[in-house]
């Protein structure tokens, strides 16, 4: 069974910096990555999908690097902005091209002006 | 397009009584996913469906919930009867895979706020 963990769960910064956050996941089989924002009381907003055979994804100041080999992702957000502030789920996909999803239980980012 | 709605945002009912969460799609997605969301157990996925038929429902807590996708353009997942550990915050997303399964980005609607007294 897949399970997904995110580490930290919280994390408070300054303006300006920047931030790696971290996903690990147990069974490497995985046929893609996504991370996913959320906002307080919202839904969620998909941020990057990386397949399984991509190393990375970049999205404005968004980059996201898929080891798959090794269970890790990392989402690196440069010149965090109070803006950045939310919850960021990752979910890798479950192999077999079902679209099926788990999550870890997030990060959440305060970034403060 | 106005992506994935759900309807209602919010619920407060009593327990024992019968919740209908509705959603709708976005327009030409094949893929439509049912979530619940609580601060204990996170986001699991409950339901989904490929081309308007449950593929895995292996996420559905137990008999007393039950989903329907009778066309393309609209689900509903069923309580009956409700209890107070149903209360969470509902999630349909829909996604668009040309071949099979759900390949693509999920789309996430607002979500339902379900609170079972």
């Amino acid at each position: 069974k897949q399970e997904v963990t995110q580490i930290p769960a919280a994390l408070s910064v300054p303006e300006g910096e920047n931030l790696v956050l971290n996903c690990s996941f147990t069974d490497s089989a995985i046929y893609n990555l996504q991370w996913f924002r959320q906002d307080p009381g919202k839904g969620l907003t998909s941020l990057l999908l990386i397949q399984s055979s991509q190393r990375e994804q970049t999205s404005g100041r968004l980059n996201a690097s898929l080891d798959k080999s090794s269970g890790r992702s990392t989402l690196y957000i440069a010149a965090s902005q109070p803006g950045d502030s939310a919850t960021y789920l990752c979910a890798p996909g479950v192999s077999g091209n079902t679209g099926k999803l788990i999550f870890g239980q997030g990060t959440t980012l305060q970034v403060k002006p | 397009d106005a992506g994935v709605i759900q309807s209602p945002r919010h619920e407060v009912t009593e327990m024992g009584q019968e919740v209908t969460l509705r959603c709708k799609p976005i327009s030409g997605h094949n893929s439509l996913f049912w979530y619940r969301q609580t601060m204990m157990r996170g986001l699991e996925l409950l339901i989904y469906f490929n081309n308007n038929v449950p593929i895995d429902d292996s996420g559905m807590p137990e008999d007393r919930f039950s989903a329907k996708m009778p066309n393309a353009s609209f689900s509903t997942l069923k309580i009956q009867p409700s209890e107070p550990r149903d209360s969470a915050v509902y999630f349909c997303a829909s996604s668009l895979n040309p071949l099979a399964g759900g390949r693509e980005t999920q789309y996430f609607g607002p979500g339902t706020r379900l609170l079972v007294l």
